[in-house]
């Protein structure tokens, strides 16, 4: 089945510095890719997703590039804020049309005010 | 409902109890999951239902842990003879039904469970 490797935390930054926290898969196909994250005492919630090779997802900011030869899907931000620390994921779809999802161990980020 | 309920969101036990977690899932998602959260594992995936049949039990970590689904809706999440190992987050999420891989999941806030 698929899988999804993501870089360990915690990730310490200032505000509005620019954010990169990686991820990688091994697939079959081209499956959608999905960026979750968790804010402090609340549920995690889909933040973007991409569903083909070299779409763009985007959303509050946050940027993710599909990259088929790369196999990856870091996610970018150019200036962060005190708001943004939350606990991200990566997460993508077990196997090829499988509706469960699998995600990576997650990525704390702390933003410094 | 407008989102996806958890009860208990706290539950502490004794070792050796059973407990049962309840998810009520937004209204008309007819897929549902169960996942635990660990510190520092990530989401371990448990079960899925489609409707009311789980088509994938493969994540139970033991016949201790068992779910169901009633009515397309409301699922329970039982543990049995509970461990200081079963302590975590358990997270429900539900999603419309499609087999795209492209479902976004709705989660709950979670049921945080501490086994003494």
């Amino acid at each position: 089945g698929n899988s999804v490797t993501q870089m360990e935390g915690p990730v310490t930054l200032s505000e509005e510095a620019f954010l990169t926290i990686n991820c990688t898969y091994t697939a079959t196909g081209y499956p959608s890719l999905f960026w979750y994250v968790q804010y402090p005492g609340e549920g995690l919630q889909l933040l973007l997703k991409a569903t083909k090779a070299d779409d763009k997802g985007s959303n509050k900011g946050f940027e993710a590039t599909y990259r088929k030869e790369t196999t990856s899907f870091h996610l970018e931000k150019g200036s962060v804020q005190v708001s943004d620390s939350a606990v991200y994921f990566c997460a993508l779809p077990r196997g090829n049309r499988d509706d469960k999802i699998i995600f990576g161990k997650g990525t704390r980020l702390h933003i410094l005010p | 409902g407008a989102g996806v309920s958890q009860s208990p969101s706290n539950k502490v036990t004794e070792k050796g109890k059973d407990v049962e977690l309840r998810c009520d899932p937004i209204s008309g998602h007819t897929a549902l999951y169960w996942y635990r959260q660990s510190l520092g594992q990530g989401l371990e995936f448990l079960i899925y239902f489609q409707g009311n049949s789980a088509p994938d039990k493969s994540g139970l970590p033991s016949d201790r842990f068992s779910a169901e689904r009633t009515g397309g809706s409301v699922s329970t999440l039982t543990i049995q003879r509970t461990q200081q190992e079963d302590s975590a987050v358990y997270l429900c999420a539900s999603s419309l039904a499609g087999r795209s891989g492209a479902n976004v999941l709705t989660f709950g806030a979670g049921s945080r469970l501490t086994v003494l």
